[in-house]
Order: structure tokens, then C-alpha cells, then sequence
């Protein structure tokens, strides 16, 4: 059973489409994040979510939107995307919301051209 | 506001050799602090964590970290690198309070040669 699973893998698309990712952990979580990996591999926090509620917005621009309809799932709705979004994103999720670690899902690669 | 620095954004060891990866941070309060590895195209795993317990924490596949806080460092060690161990390692630490984020250093690429 995979703890954090993301979908898709793979996201190619155009500049100006909307697109989702979704995530779901099966760990019984309270808390969960998305994280974005740029082509340097660096990582950088955008969300953070506790029992549904969102604890961190990090200065992430409102054409990304995540959602999460329940505790084990944070979505990630982006519109109008731009080549600027290309990126690897992650998903986690921890039991508490500070000091635990976190357990990653296996990321998505989204391109845009 | 806390920051993690990681030395070296490569390290070549020979397989058998001594391998160091090294971290430091700043933070006005105590740290948590991880150590994750990244396998090519793949998610992040934990290796080990600091959370106020010991100061020398043992993790998977052999590897260990010392938190020193006088240094505020926590470099990652193996006595001998396996061939397995070439990957991309990150250290983060995490505050009380914080939203529970990671805050990632930049990252390390480890290669092993035979």
C-alpha cells in the first residue's frame, strides 16, 4: 500500500490551461503539504494543511488553489498556467503539525510548453 | 529567520570511503532537524530526524548525524559508502509553530565510485 500517492506522474501541457493534482495519504495524517522542486532541485513549501483547514499560504500566487474535501486528500488546482510553473511538485503528509516528519508522495512532473 | 546551508552541492567518495555530507543551519530556537534522500525520480525519504532527544541520531542503511548545537550543525555520515548511496541529500529543520514546514537546504548530489 502506498502511504502518499499523487496523481498523475506526468502532466504536459499548454500555457493558459488549468490543471489539477491530486493527492491522497492513507496514513491517518492530520496534516498535509505541497511542496515545489524547481529544475535545481530546490525545495520550497507552498501549502500547509491541518484537519482541512489551511495553515500556510507561502506567498504562493492565487492561480494555484488546493483543496482538500477530507483529511487523507489536498488536491492542487492550478489555472492559467505558465512556463514558470514547470516543476517537480510534492506531496506530504505528517501526523502532527509541528516536529514530525514528513512522509513524501512520489511527486509530479509538470511541464509546460 | 532559520535557513539551512548545505556544503558542497556534489561529493565524489569511492565505494568503501568514508562518506560526509554536511549541514548547517540557523535558528534563533531549538531545531528540528531531518535528513532526507532523493533517489532519481522519486519522492523523498527520511533517513534520520533530530527532535531534542540524543544528539547523535542513527537512521536507515547505516548513515547517522550528530546535532551540535555550538557548531549549529548536523552533518550526515556513513563509515562506508555502498554503491546504493548515490542520490540527491537534503537537510531541512522545522520549527514549533511554523506550520509545521520544512525549510530545505540546497542540496547535496552524492556519486559513489566503484
Amino acid at each position: 500500500d502506498t502511504a502518499v500517492s499523487q496523481t498523475p506522474k506526468y502532466l504536459v501541457t499548454q500555457m493558459g490551461n488549468d490543471k489539477s493534482i491530486k493527492c491522497e495519504q492513507n496514513l491517518g495524517h492530520d496534516t498535509m503539504y505541497w511542496y515545489k522542486q524547481d529544475s535545481k532541485k530546490f525545495l520550497k513549501i507552498m501549502f500547509s494543511y491541518n484537519n482541512k483547514e489551511l495553515i500556510i499560504n507561502e506567498t504562493v500566487p492565487n492561480r494555484f488553489s488546493p483543496k482538500s474535501p477530507d483529511k487523507a486528500h489536498l488536491n492542487l488546482h492550478i489555472n492559467s498556467l505558465e512556463l514558470g510553473d514547470s516543476a517537480v511538485y510534492f506531496c506530504a503528509s505528517s501526523l502532527q503539525l509541528s516536529g514530525g516528519e514528513q512522509y513524501f508522495g512520489p511527486g509530479t512532473r509538470l511541464t509546460v510548453t | 529567520a532559520q535557513s539551512v546551508t548545505q556544503l558542497g552541492s556534489h561529493v565524489s567518495v569511492s565505494e568503501g570511503a568514508l562518506v560526509l555530507l554536511r549541514c548547517n543551519y540557523s535558528s534563533s530556537v531549538p531545531p528540528y532537524l531531518f535528513w532526507y534522500v532523493q533517489y532519481p525520480n522519486q519522492g523523498l525519504q527520511l533517513l534520520l530526524k533530530y527532535t531534542s532527544a540524543a544528539t547523535l541520531v542513527k537512521g536507515i542503511n547505516g548513515f547517522e548525524a550528530e546535532f551540535k548545537k555550538s557548531e549549529t550543525s548536523f552533518h550526515l555520515t556513513k563509515p562506508s559508502a555502498h554503491m546504493s548511496d548515490a542520490a540527491e541529500y537534503f537537510c531541512a529543520v522545522s520549527l514549533l509553530n511554523q506550520g509545521g514546514k520544512l525549510i530545505f537546504g540546497q542540496g547535496t548530489e552524492l556519486s559513489v565510485k566503484p
